[in-house]
């Protein structure tokens, strides 16, 4: 099972260029996430979509955008690439129950803006 | 607001040693709790979970009891191995919500020969 897979791992942009992050998931989870983990600070949730269809902001979405057409899929964009948001990103999925199911994450991918 | 924290680290350990990570909580109602590992290179992989009051998580010798007495599930292993070197985080999950995860900031264990 390959889970939950994110692509590219490494990428270096230039202030102002724009990219898309790939996320997948094959476990056909209606939950999906967007998280940036910054050096000692734990995960800030970015997006998440309850479903195909529906996104919805978490705690630090400016600068970001999201889609989510399929269930599989969750990229997420960034329009203007800022110093701020280097960082390593992590996608997400869980199913869509109760509270207690846990979340599985892709590898990350680690973003530099330069 | 729901809040996590966690023990700083780095937290450096000889082989065989005790491991204790503190974590407490501040949430309403029952949240679910986990614990989630961050090998180097790699994403956060559960480890562990409690849902209610009073339960114990386990998993690969690692331990971890819901104490809603003092808001705390705190991860314990009684003999560590190199291998376990990682970042651990501990999370809640607010009741009623369907898994939208509040984090701690982490805590990184050495484990040295």
């Amino acid at each position: 099972n390959a889970g939950v897979t994110q692509t590219p791992k490494f990428r270096i942009l230039k202030i102002g260029q724009s990219m898309t992050l790939q996320c997948t998931q094959d476990m056909n989870h209606n939950y999906m996430y967007w998280y940036r983990q910054d050096p000692g600070m734990g995960l800030k949730l970015i997006y998440y979509s309850v479903g195909a269809g529906i996104t919805d902001k978490g705690e630090v979405p400016n600068g970001y955008n999201v889609s989510r057409s399929t269930t599989e899929d969750f990229p997420l964009r960034l329009e203007l690439a800022a110093p701020s948001q280097t960082s390593v990103y992590f996608c997400a999925s869980s199913e869509a129950r109760q509270g207690d199911q846990p979340q599985h994450f892709g590898d990350g991918t680690r973003l530099s803006i330069l | 607001g729901d809040s996590v924290t966690q023990m700083e680290g780095p937290v450096t350990l000889s082989e065989e040693a005790f491991l204790t990570i503190n974590c407490t909580y501040t949430a309403t109602g029952y949240p679910s709790l986990f614990w989630y590992v961050q090998y180097p290179g790699e994403g956060l992989q559960l480890l562990l979970k409690a849902t209610k009051a009073d339960d114990k998580g386990s998993n690969k010798g690692f331990e971890a009891t819901y104490r809603k007495e003092t808001t705390s599930f705190h991860l314990e292993k009684g003999s560590v191995q190199v291998s376990d070197s990682a970042v651990y985080f501990c999370a809640l999950n607010p009741t009623g919500t369907a898994s939208k995860l509040t984090f701690g900031t982490g805590t990184r264990l050495q484990v040295t020969l």
